[in-house]
């Protein structure tokens, strides 16, 4: 059975460094997202991705945040300069009909 | 604005006992969809199922089943005969149907603990 995936599964940076979480959506899929996880809390937003821009976004995804389908395959969100409060879970998502979520990474920002 | 209250943020049970896990949903969009997200300790969020606002049929699927009620804008889950493999954070969830993007809104979630 086709699934998201994502890369890495665990990231650990120094605080005001960049960092990129990589995912490859369902092949078929059109529509792709990205949502994050504050340890304990509910799954948030931040940003979908459709045609090639973003077509919707979160008061979260601010200018520190990016996405990009560099090629056919890979879904990209890029922290320009990451922060303290941006340690969570990201999760990807990819949509024909119903969204399907990767496995995660966890990114903890020291 | 669009939300989905999760009340109740732990539900322990024993195994074999049956459990329900209460969602209610608020939106002004007369059309929308309804989800529910399993979380197990491993982290990842697994689908279980979407319904959508003109079909308020309950579902069942082996031990699982949903009661969605639109007069009180609920879509309850329960679970038959609980096992310790449905220990995990369970996620109610509701998006648009007018759109494509259908950004999913969730609920706080509910962690469910079976003890054998």
């Amino acid at each position: 059975e086709p699934e998201v995936t994502q890369t890495p599964s665990h990231q650990v940076t120094q605080m005001g460094q960049e960092v990129i979480l990589r995912c490859v959506p369902i092949s078929n899929h059109l529509y792709f997202y990205w949502y994050r996880q504050i340890l304990g809390q509910k799954v948030e937003f931040l940003v979908s991705f459709y045609n090639n821009e973003i077509s919707e976004k979160s008061e979260i995804f601010d200018d520190q945040f990016s996405v990009e389908r560099p090629d056919g395959s890979n879904f990209t969100l890029k922290i320009r300069s990451t922060k303290l409060e941006d340690s969570a879970m990201y999760f990807c998502a990819s949509k024909a009909e119903t969204q399907y979520f990767g496995p995660g990474t966890r990114l903890l920002v020291l | 604005a669009q939300k989905v209250t999760q009340a109740q943020t732990e539900i322990s049970v024993v195994e074999k006992e049956d459990v329900t896990l209460d969602c209610v949903y608020e939106t002004r969009d007369t059309t929308y969809y309804l989800f529910w997200y399993k979380q197990p300790p491993s982290g990842e969020l697994v689908f279980l199922i979407r319904r959508n606002s003109f079909d308020e049929q309950n579902e069942i699927s082996g031990r699982y089943s949903w009661n969605f009620q639109k007069s009180t804008s609920s879509f309850n889950f329960t679970i038959t005969a609980s096992q310790v493999v449905d220990s995990a954070v369970y996620f109610c969830a509701l998006s648009d149907l007018n759109t494509g993007f259908q950004k999913l809104v969730f609920g706080t979630g509910t962690r469910l603990l079976v003890s054998p």
